[in-house]
């Protein structure tokens, strides 16, 4: 059951200019929703947060919008600089289950 | 602080054969996950431990795959025997203990084992 999806595998920008990653969610028991960044060969390492109760949340570069009643959330993160080139996971989480996206793969060139 | 550890990094062996996981959390980290992470895919839980307890384990197909934390800490994840279909990386993860049904702990990962079924 794909309860967290994310459409794009993959996305391409460049240096500067602003990376906006979609994901889409279908159990409306989700109440907290995060971001994780991971490069090859390595775990997945924690972004940005964001609870339910909240529309957006700030940080750095990076900001999570979340749109309830669309059940949808993106991640923003500008300006994009080459080291943000990761897989970016979206996860959505209720009182004791987390589920992932399968990832989109950004990268932001130079 | 030390992070997540995890060995072996990677492993191949042949399908019906037995492998096995090691995962050592952060220091005082109440909670432990293992997910499996399918090429393509995002981190599946297979199973959730609190202190040497068992959360949530609706995920872990018993009858190939076990996983204990004996005295809370580190954890083993076992498969007996092992499909073609087991060949993914095996990420352990940890947390703090929820403190309310309405909190939200952040998970670290460890670097996960990539595992190669033959």
């Amino acid at each position: 059951d794909q309860q967290v999806k994310q459409n794009s595998p993959s996305l391409s920008v460049q240096e500067g200019r602003i990376s906006i990653l979609n994901c889409d969610y279908t159990n409306s028991m989700f109440d907290y929703f995060l971001w994780y960044k991971k490069y090859p060969a390595e775990g997945p390492t924690f972004l940005i947060s964001i609870s339910s109760i909240k529309d957006k949340n700030e940080d750095g570069r990076f900001t999570v919008f979340l749109n309830k009643s669309a059940k949808h959330l993106s991640l923003h993160i500008v300006p994009s600089q080459p080291g943000d080139s990761a897989v970016y996971f979206c996860a959505a989480s209720d009182n004791n289950d987390m589920r992932f996206g399968a990832g989109t793969r950004l990268t932001v060139k130079p | 602080e030390a992070g997540v550890a995890q060995s072996p990094r990677y492993k191949i062996i042949e399908k019906r054969q037995s492998v096995a996981f090691w995962c050592n959390p952060i220091s005082g980290h109440a909670t432990l996950y293992w997910y499996q992470q399918i090429l393509g895919q995002g981190p599946k839980l297979l199973i959730q431990f609190q202190n040497n307890g068992v959360v949530d384990d609706s995920q872990l197909p018993k009858d190939r795959f076990s996983a204990e934390r004996l005295k809370g800490v580190d954890s083993t994840l076992k498969i007996q025997p092992a499909k073609l279909e087991d060949s993914a990386v095996y990420l352990c993860a940890s947390s703090l203990a929820r403190l309310a049904p309405s909190s939200y702990n952040e998970q670290f990962f460890g670097p996960g084992t990539r595992l190669t079924v033959l």
